[in-house]
């Protein structure tokens, strides 16, 4: 069973505070994303990987980098965190096949 | 680019009745499609996919769609409703290229019994 895992299910951050969030999956995938989830909007694209060192943004990239130093892992930076990025965030890998495997996401609040 | 309507934020049957989730999408490549399910504090669960092939697709829990390419539409349907069915329901369109993933808003699937 292929797995993406996510270093925490609830963060809970200050304003202005460093924030990582981590993901790894356990399948070799190429590909790796991450989405943030909010009410009413649904998932949108952060950024994503299709192989190490290598990222591209995605929808919405403004307030976030990423890292890929290892096929596995796949990191979420928010440089200095503020309110309007308390959200659900959710990380996947894709296999060739074209599905797509989510983690669990983590919710993060930012106070 | 590509992008996923999903018609109506939430939908109210009642247990045994007809499921009827919405999806249209937007594409200039042949679209691959998808639907997610996402029960209550817990991650995204693949419901079904059309790439190719038979434009009617079954998935897990009884439930299908029809990828109906004249409408540009992939309607999630389940004959008879229950309780457990109560989730969130995600559209989402891909290409070939499987670089991204795009997703609808959502629908929220309440039964009542």
């Amino acid at each position: 069973d292929v797995k993406v895992t996510q270093s925490s299910r609830y963060l809970v951050k200050r304003t202005g505070e460093k924030v990582f969030l981590e993901c790894v999956q356990d399948m070799d995938h190429e590909n790796m994303f991450w989405y943030r989830q909010d009410p009413g909007l649904g998932l949108r694209l952060i950024y994503f990987s299709y192989d190490v060192k290598m990222k591209e943004k995605g929808d919405i990239p403004e307030g976030y980098s990423v890292s890929r130093e290892k096929k596995e892992r796949f990191s979420l930076i928010l440089e200095s965190a503020s309110t309007n990025q308390t959200s659900m965030y959710l990380c996947a890998s894709l296999r060739i096949a074209g599905e797509w495997y989510f983690g669990p996401g983590t919710r993060l609040t930012v106070t | 680019a590509q992008s996923v309507t999903q018609l109506g934020s939430h939908v109210s049957v009642s247990e045994g009745a007809l499921v009827l989730l919405r999806c249209n999408y937007s594409s200039s490549v042949p679209p691959y499609l998808f639907w997610y399910v996402q029960y209550p504090n817990q991650g995204l669960q693949l419901l079904l996919k059309y790439t190719t092939g038979a434009t009617l697709v079954k998935g897990i829990n009884g439930f299908e769609a029809e990828f109906k390419k004249s409408e540009t539409s992939f309607h999630l349907t389940k004959p008879s409703a229950h309780m457990s069915d109560a989730a969130e329901y995600f559209c989402a369109v891909s290409d070939a290229g499987f670089q991204k993933l795009v997703f609808g808003t959502g629908t929220r699937l309440l039964v009542s019994p």
